[in-house]
């Protein structure tokens, strides 16, 4: 069965600082997809990225980046500089191949001026 | 406008009562979800709908139940709500499976539909 831990609760950062959010995924396929999706406090969910199984590049857009580790079943995200604006909930999620997104529990982030 | 609305955004019920949540969307696509969202759990799939004659639960269907009166229609109903029930609940929209095709496979959401059963 498909599985996503996110461990940390909530993370508390001052502005400026770097952050990494962990996830680390369950899954028994050789395809699957990996998503982050970021709730601001509005309330909305949103996209920010997807990769799937075959394609273990890193990717950077902006101040963000994501650690794809097949080897630890990780996905990482990482905040460079970070941002009031970026105080969010962040959830990890997992798709595999024919079946239903999976999210993890989400985690609290609370980036401080 | 956006593309997947939900009403209400907001309602408050008493134990016992019957509540529907709806959802539309003008994304054009035939996969439709509901999501509940508590504190510390994440989102959990309540049910989905992959076209309009196709309806499968999702990991916490119980007490709930759906309809899909159009491609772009997807309701959410709490036949006799508790107050376990109370959650913000998410109704979404996805094209295709990743992988089969240009889209990315990624999920639209609404904005939520927050419900208080007291």
């Amino acid at each position: 069965a498909q599985k996503v831990t996110q461990a940390q609760t909530e993370i508390s950062v001052v502005e400026k600082e770097d952050v990494t959010l962990d996830c680390v995924y369950e899954t028994r396929d050789t395809t699957y997809y990996l998503f982050w999706y970021k709730q601001p406090p509005s309330g909305e969910l949103v996209f920010l990225i997807r990769r799937n199984s075959f394609d273990e590049q890193n990717e950077i857009s902006g101040r963000y980046s994501w650690n794809f580790q097949k080897s630890t079943s990780s996905f990482n995200f990482t905040i460079t500089a970070s941002q009031v604006v970026d105080s969010a909930v962040y959830f990890c999620a997992l798709q595999e191949y024919g079946n239903k997104l999976v999210f993890g529990a989400g985690t609290i982030l609370r980036v401080k001026s | 406008d956006a593309d997947v609305t939900q009403t209400p955004r907001n309602r408050i019920t008493k134990t016992g009562k019957r509540i529907m949540l709806e959802c539309s969307q003008t994304k054009g696509h035939d996969r439709m979800y509901w999501y509940r969202q508590d504190p510390g759990l994440g989102l959990r799939l309540i049910y989905y709908s992959f076209d309009v004659k196709d309806i499968n639960k999702g990991e916490i269907s119980d007490g709930y139940s759906v309809s899909r009166q159009a491609q772009a229609k997807f309701s959410l109903s709490l036949e006799s709500a508790i107050p376990n029930q109370t959650a913000l609940y998410f109704c979404a929209t996805s094209d295709v499976m990743p992988g089969q095709g240009k889209g990315a496979g990624e999920l639209f959401f609404g904005e939520g539909s927050r419900l208080t059963v007291l």
